[in-house]
């Protein structure tokens, strides 16, 4: 199998305060890990891309400073949210792949991000 | 620029068959995904094709005509929980995964 597990499923917290959120690949060694948000009745927005060991990649758009995002081993990459303001709110995915060409993205069961 | 589109929304009856279209505009292309999203929860895969050609897996077909850049999912028999957003994604030559807009699918009793 490959699961990839996501903590906490929902979080509440207050404006300027910062969230942490863990990606994990349970059964498996993820060489490259994704970080998406998606607003209600929209699509995945990919946030950025995480090689184990290396800088993420973000897309054109996303604040590398308030996403921070690390990938300290081959099982987990983090996703903190900094300075966390109401239009943060949001459902934050993660996805694992096992390697550079393995066609499928496993996915995480999501993150519910309330900024109060 | 890299595009895919799909319906936005989709009604169907109880028992009937549905197809889902998807055209895609990509530099490059690794393979095709449809995933099954249910309201609040992560996608779910469903299939990938690579070749031209049907794949079929129980209830669900997926079809692709990558000269067309076009692709189907077919589901038959539905069933009332196959409501849900259904998304079509392309792998380009980087293999990073382009995401269509997602097609919501209201299945009528």
């Amino acid at each position: 199998g490959a699961v990839v597990s996501q903590h906490p499923s929902r979080v509440i917290c207050k404006s300027g305060t910062s969230v942490k959120i863990e990606c994990r690949s349970l059964d498996f060694q993820a060489t490259t890990m994704f970080w998406y948000r998606q607003f209600p009745k929209k699509s995945l927005m990919l946030m950025a891309t995480s090689n184990e060991g290396s800088k993420a990649t973000y897309e054109q758009g996303v604040e590398k400073d308030k996403f921070l995002i690390n990938h300290a081993s081959l099982t987990l990459s983090t996703l903190t949210v900094t300075s966390a303001h109401p239009e943060d709110s949001s459902f934050y995915i993660c996805s694992a792949r096992k390697d550079r060409v393995d066609y499928e993205q496993y996915f995480g069961p999501g993150t519910r991000l309330t900024v109060t | 620029g890299q595009n895919i589109d799909q319906p936005t929304e989709m009604t169907a009856t109880e028992g009937a068959i549905v197809q889902i279209n998807c055209t895609y505009q990509t530099s490059g292309f690794n393979g095709l995904f449809w995933y099954q999203q249910h309201a609040g929860e992560a996608p779910t895969f469903l299939s990938y094709n690579v070749l031209d050609g049907l794949e079929e897996k129980g209830r669900f077909s997926s079809f692709l005509s990558r000269s067309k850049g076009y692709s189907y999912l077919l589901l038959k028999e539905l069933q009332m929980k196959d409501s849900a957003s259904y998304l079509c994604a392309v792998t380009d030559s980087n293999y990073q995964l382009i995401w269509g807009a997602g097609t919501k699918l209201i299945i009528k009793p």
